[in-house]
């Protein structure tokens, strides 16, 4: 089975850095994604994890331990146009490949 | 445009109907889903489709039945239509591109149930 946790909402301030952390407990991993979604507007990719460590991609990087089971997604210089659900994503193996989304994270970023 | 195309985007219907919602990827991809997305915005994965071959079929009511007439093309049908069903619909793809496996979301079809 899998759980994907991470907080329901965060508040930021433009031009700040915000954390949002998603932990996941789930058999035969093979891959964590972030995705970004925009309200009334379909997921679109924003990184994937599969080793351990950072991956930066401009604004916007992401963390994974995959013995913590924990990953971050980190977003830096903050613009408004940054309001939107993050979901953290985890891919599994259990006898065929699954993507399982967590409940995402709303974030508002405020002027 | 390359893109994952779902239609219609929206459909509003009585209960008890039976309606299809179409998708099509030009993306050249081998693997297409669908999606569940409910008002509380969890997104939950209801089919997989490889190559045209189900590979996935998650704990869904056997009135959803999705089609796969080829890999470009992943239908959803729904017979009997409940209350229960309204929900944003999303379709997408996904090929194995360097080591990532991203998927690429179609716009979704809101489905509404009276």
């Amino acid at each position: 089975g899998q759980n994907i946790d991470q907080p329901t909402e965060m508040t930021a301030t433009e031009g700040a850095i915000v954390q949002i952390n998603c932990t996941y407990q789930t058999s035969g991993f093979n891959g964590l994604f972030w995705y970004q979604q925009h309200a009334g507007e379909a997921p679109t990719f924003l990184s994937y994890n599969v080793l351990d460590g950072l991956e930066e991609k401009g604004r916007f990087s992401s963390f994974l331990s995959r013995s913590k089971g924990y990953s971050y997604l980190l977003l830096k210089e903050l613009q408004m146009k940054d309001s939107a659900s993050y979901l953290c994503a985890v891919r599994e193996n259990t006898g065929g490949f699954k993507t399982i989304f967590g409940a995402g994270t709303r974030l508002f970023v405020k002027a | 445009d390359t893109a994952v195309s779902q239609t219609p985007k929206y459909l509003v219907t009585q209960m008890g109907n039976d309606k299809s919602i179409k998708c099509e990827q030009n993306l050249g991809h081998d693997t297409m889903y669908w999606y569940k997305q409910d008002s509380k915005k969890f997104l939950k994965i209801m089919f997989s489709y490889n190559n045209k071959e189900l590979i996935i079929n998650e704990t869904v009511p056997n009135r959803f039945s999705p089609k796969s007439p080829d890999k470009a093309h992943l239908n959803l049908h729904i017979n009997s239509l409940e209350l229960g069903d309204s929900a944003v619909y999303f379709c997408a793809s996904s090929v194995r591109s360097g080591s990532t496996y991203e998927q690429y979301f179609g716009p979704g079809t809101r489905l509404t149930v009276t």
